[in-house]
């Protein structure tokens, strides 16, 4: 079965630094990579996905940018934290019918 | 682009009470799933429906899909404190694309003892 270690757990950056938030998959190859960001006790949104090493989806714009350097891994980041970055950020890999894996999350805040 | 609506947005009960949880959509989902989430962490797959009028149980819970595969309820029998937390519906998309999943925006369950 697949697994996704997604870290730090948690993380507070200042306005105007950088980020990078890392998320590496075990258990299968070539996999689909997503990157959501949830506000409190509601839905996904969904920022980037990732069908390949290199190839990276954005489905809104915004400060962040996602890249694949290799195939189980799927890297969020900011040149410059904006307030409204600050969130739950969780990283996913699919799982065909069986549904999608989840990391545990980054709790990111911008201070 | 598709969305998918859940209700109550919030809902709070006692122990032993039953509830349900309704998840609709103007379009057609080629299968849906329901994830239930605790603080903290990542959203865990409970269930994956795929055809129209069909309904899956789990213990305690009962998963139906609608028969035009555009909605689907979630009914929970005789709730437990160790139920509260973080209910997704979640559509997979016909058209195949990688980019296929549409959450819902939640039901945020708390089951008082």
């Amino acid at each position: 079965s697949q697994t996704i270690h997604q870290w730090p757990a948690t993380l507070v950056q200042p306005v105007g630094s950088p980020l990078s938030l890392e998320c590496t998959v075990e258990g299968t190859s070539n996999p689909n990579l997503y990157w959501y960001r949830q506000a409190a006790g509601r839905g996904l949104q969904l920022l980037f996905y990732s069908v390949g090493i290199g190839q990276i989806s954005s489905e809104v714009p915004q400060n962040l940018s996602a890249s694949r350097p290799q195939d189980r891994q799927f890297i969020l980041s900011s040149k410059k934290l904006l307030l409204s970055d600050s969130g739950f950020y969780l990283c996913a890999c699919t799982g065909g019918f069986s549904g999608y894996t989840f990391g545990s999350g980054t709790r990111l805040t911008v201070v | 682009t598709q969305l998918l609506e859940q209700s109550p947005q919030f809902l709070s009960i006692q122990e032993g009470e039953n509830l349900t949880v309704y998840c609709n959509s103007s379009s057609v989902f080629s299968s849906l799933q329901w994830y239930r989430q605790e603080p903290g962490e990542g959203p865990v797959l409970l269930v994956t429906v795929v055809t129209g009028g069909e309904v899956k149980k789990l213990k305690r819970l009962t998963f139906q899909f609608g028969d035009a595969r555009k909605d689907s309820s979630l009914h929970i029998t005789a709730a437990q404190p160790g139920d509260t937390g973080l209910y997704l519906c979640a559509g997979l998309s016909p058209s195949g694309s990688a980019r296929q999943l549409t959450f819902g925006s939640g039901t945020q369950l708390t089951v008082l003892p």
